[in-house]
């Protein structure tokens, strides 16, 4: 089974900084998808960046960016100039390639954003 | 264009007791996934529905819980008999068909409590 994990149950910036969330994955598939997802206190969950495994390009969304590590099955997640609405639990997921939909998710990790 | 939309955001009720927790695709999507969130088990997907027929519900716990798709624009997910055990945020999101690579749009969840 694949089984997502993030390492950092909290991690914490000052605005305006740069943070890295950590992110690692088990799979034996060669065809699959990386997302990551941000929940802020509202408790939605909002798509912030998506990577396809068969793409060597990192994907980025304005501040934020993905260094996607196939070989060593990592995907961490960096967030550049740091605002407090990013203040949020982001989560990692995988979804494999084929005819199962199947989202896995890590556990997440809560960011604190201090001005 | 209207997101997932979910009913009710909050519930709170007796153990025994039937819910039924409610969600609203976005408009086109083929696909409609129920996920649960505990703080001990993280997110993890209940059940998927394609086109109003369920695909997979290997994660749903007992049969206590059952949900149906009765056309494309809504679907039910319902726990008869309730226990507090069942206490958690319930997701309701929707995608688009073009394969797993589709983000997956979420609604706002319910909060259920179960006394």
């Amino acid at each position: 089974a694949q089984t997502v994990t993030q390492s950092q149950p909290e991690m914490s910036v000052q605005e305006a900084e740069t943070v890295t969330l950590s992110c690692t994955y088990d799979t034996s598939e060669s065809d699959y998808y990386l997302f990551w997802y941000k929940q802020p206190p509202s408790r939605q969950m909002i798509l912030v960046i998506r990577q396809e495994a068969y793409k060597q390009q990192n994907a980025t969304e304005n501040r934020f960016s993905v260094n996607f590590q196939k070989a060593a099955k990592s995907f961490s997640l960096k967030i550049s100039d740091s605002q407090l609405g990013d203040a949020a639990m982001y989560f990692c997921a995988y979804i494999r390639g084929g005819s199962n939909y199947k989202l896995t998710f890590g556990k997440g990790t809560l960011l604190t954003v201090n001005p | 264009d209207a997101g997932v939309i979910q009913s009710p955001r909050h519930e709170v009720t007796e153990m025994g007791q039937e819910v039924t927790l409610r969600c609203k695709p976005i408009s086109g999507h083929d696909y409609l996934f129920w996920y649960r969130q505990t703080m001990m088990r993280g997110l993890e997907l209940l059940i998927y529905f394609n086109n109003n027929v369920p695909i997979d519900d290997s994660g749903m716990p007992e049969d206590r819980f059952s949900a149906k798709m009765p056309n494309a624009s809504f679907s039910t997910l319902k726990i008869q008999p309730s226990e507090p055990r069942d206490s958690a945020v319930y997701f309701c999101a929707s995608s688009r068909r073009g394969g797993q690579g589709q983000p997956q749009h979420f609604g706002d969840g319910t909060r259920l409590s179960i006394l």
